[in-house]
Parts: structure tokens; sequence; C-alpha cells
């Protein structure tokens, strides 16, 4: 399966623990990006990433919230010291650096986090 | 601040019928629109876009329509089917844009 890999897809944490979702790019895409989707609401942007680079945080929450995408490896979504506001559908979105014909993004299944 | 705007949540359509989906944007900047399907569970599929260039791309039994003027664009299904039920999603992005720009999406029923 070539496609957008995200691990683990679900995940339960209690209040004040860390959450990590991990997310592999298509093969042959560099570009990756993290969308949060809360319940009943659409897809909110969080994080654009290259390799090794940060392209923009602006929908990031600001504190306890952190992603990499290094040299080798998936790229990482943190959460600290999680709250129960965090619960939500994370997705993982890769991109080819022109995005094709149709501009799209191809999304993988996404990781379900529950804060307890 | 939300520049696109999916102000139907929900629509159900008897199966054969068409299903018409509205999104309207308020970035003048948008120049990609894209439409995607999501089932419960999985990730969003993308299913067809259109560039400001044109005012119409069809692909099967799915057509795009976009209106730049009064900023709306809405997606055509015809005929529906009850695999066609899912939650519609509208996305815009700007030229030099990298990221999309999410509706909340409509959740259609296709009744049999």
């Amino acid at each position: 399966n070539a496609g957008v890999m995200q691990n683990p897809r679900h995940l339960v944490r209690r209040r004040g623990q860390e959450a990590r979702l991990r997310c592999s790019p298509m093969k042959g895409h560099s570009h990756v990006y993290w969308y949060r989707q809360l319940p009943e609401e659409g897809l909110k942007f969080m994080v654009y990433l290259q390799k090794e680079n940060i392209i923009d945080e602006s929908g990031m929450p600001k504190e306890r919230f952190s992603a990499e995408f290094p040299k080798e490896g998936p790229s990482i979504l943190r959460i600290q010291q999680v709250v129960r506001g965090d619960s939500a559908a994370y997705f993982c979105a890769s991109s080819s650096l022109d995005r094709g014909n149709t501009g799209e993004l191809f999304f993988g299944e996404g990781s379900r986090l529950t804060v307890l | 601040d939300q520049q696109v705007k999916q102000n139907s949540p929900s629509l159900s359509v008897q199966e054969g019928r068409i299903s018409i989906l509205n999104c309207d944007y308020t970035n003048s900047m948008f120049d990609y629109f894209l439409w995607y399907k999501k089932y419960p569970a999985e990730g969003p599929t993308f299913l067809i876009s259109i560039s400001s260039i044109k005012d119409k791309n069809e692909d099967g039994r799915f057509t795009v329509f976009l209106n730049k003027s009064a900023k709306h664009l809405s997606l055509h299904i015809v005929p529906s089917q009850p695999g066609d039920s899912a939650v519609y999603f509208c996305a815009a992005s700007g030229r030099n844009d990298y990221k999309l720009s999410f509706g909340a999406g409509t959740t259609v029923t296709v009744r049999a």
C-alpha cells in the first residue's frame, strides 16, 4: 500500500499524558500536512512541513502541540499534557511539490485520539 | 474565520435523483477548488476539482460548477447511488498556497 499511513489508528490517553501520532507520506511525497477534525466539524489546518522544516504552523495551538518531519522516518505530531478538548480525529495528508494537475492532497485514514 | 462555508449540514435524496451540494467562499485569492468525500472512520478521498479559469468540470456522475462572481461552487451527483452516502467537504486554496481550507461538510444520505 503506497498511500499515506498513519498510526496509531486509535489512541486513548488520560489527561496530562502525552500523545504521539505518526504519519508516513505517500512514496515520492515530501510535503506533509496535519489537520484536526473535532466532532461535528470540518477539517482544520494545523501545520505544514517539508523534510526537516516547518513551513507553516499557523493552525497549531501555541502550547503543548509540536510537529516534526525528520530527514529519516515519519512525521510526528506530539501533544503534551493532553486535555479532554484534544479529543479529535487527526488527519495527515501529503503531496508532491507541485500537487499534480488536481491540486489534491492525499489523506491518511486518521488517528482518533480520546482523552479520558 | 471560516473562508469556506457549506451552509447545508445534511441532504437526503432518493436513489437515481440528483444531489446538489453547495459551497460559498469569501477569499477572492482562492483559485483552486476541490471536493472530498469521507466515509465514517476513514480519511477524506479526493473526488473532483476545478481551477478558477474554468466554470465547469465533469467526471462521470460528478460535475462541479464554479461561479466566481458569486464566489459559489456546487457539486452535482447524478444519478445518486446508495454508495454516495457520505460526508462531502468543499475545499479551496490560493495559487501559491499549499494548504486547503475546508468547509464544515454536508452529509448526504441516498434513500433506496
